[in-house]
């Protein structure tokens, strides 16, 4: 079975500052990882993902992630928060076998602070 | 379409309707999913479609709870004698045979 957990439900930090969201995954074969950003009242928009090539990848806005299979961890970063970037992160694991069906852990709200 | 439409976007049912929510997946995605979003929660796959095929239906809380895709492309997730533990938003995906996914805006279910 597959399952993430994302650490911490609300992550405050101000702008400009390092922004670090934390997923841990639990998956029983080489996982595909995924990190989506959800604004109110919006579908999920996916930010980037991991699917076995390079461990460290870059995705939109200036997010990216680092699978580390020794941690069992793909934790999302950006250098320089931005108001914008306010916002619900939600991390989510697939290993293709089952219908490519995702898990998705419960979400970190995003507040950047001015 | 350039992406997947689910309509309506809100909806508000007194506890006991039934209601059916509509997704429009992107063209030619042959793969569908339906997923249930608590307030406050992850995302939690209810069932999925390859064409019309529906080839897991594992999530689904429910008997009261169906989905069908009698073509291959629209599909449609209904709810009989809806209860207030039903309220959420209900988001459709849906992917191509090389796994781009893409999810709809979803559609809010309040029932009251």
């Amino acid at each position: 079975a597959q399952s993430v957990t994302q650490l911490g439900s609300h992550v405050s930090v101000s702008e400009g500052a390092l922004v670090l969201l934390r997923c841990n995954y639990s998956s029983s074969v080489p996982p595909y990882l995924f990190w989506y950003v959800q604004y109110p009242n919006q579908g999920l928009q996916l930010l980037l993902k991991y699917t076995s090539a390079a461990t460290l990848v870059k995705g939109i806005n200036g997010f990216e992630a680092e699978f580390k299979k020794s941690e069992t961890s793909f934790h999302l970063t950006k250098p320089s928060a931005h108001m914008s970037d306010a916002a619900e992160y939600f991390c989510a694991v697939s290993d293709l076998t089952t219908g490519n069906q995702f898990y998705f852990g419960t979400g970190t709200s995003l507040t950047v602070i001015p | 379409g350039a992406g997947v439409s689910q309509s309506p976007r809100y909806k508000v049912a007194k506890r006991g309707q039934d209601v059916a929510l509509r997704c429009d997946p992107i063209s030619g995605h042959v793969s569908l999913f339906w997923y249930q979003q608590a307030l406050g929660q992850g995302p939690e796959f209810l069932t999925y479609f390859q064409n019309e095929a529906q080839l897991d239906k594992s999530g689904l809380p429910s008997d009261r709870f169906f989905a069908e895709r009698p073509e291959g492309s629209v599909s449609t997730l209904k709810i009989q004698r809806t209860q207030q533990e039903d309220s959420a938003v209900y988001l459709c995906a849906s992917s191509s045979v090389t796994g781009g996914y893409t999810f709809g805006s979803g559609t809010r279910l309040t029932v009251v």
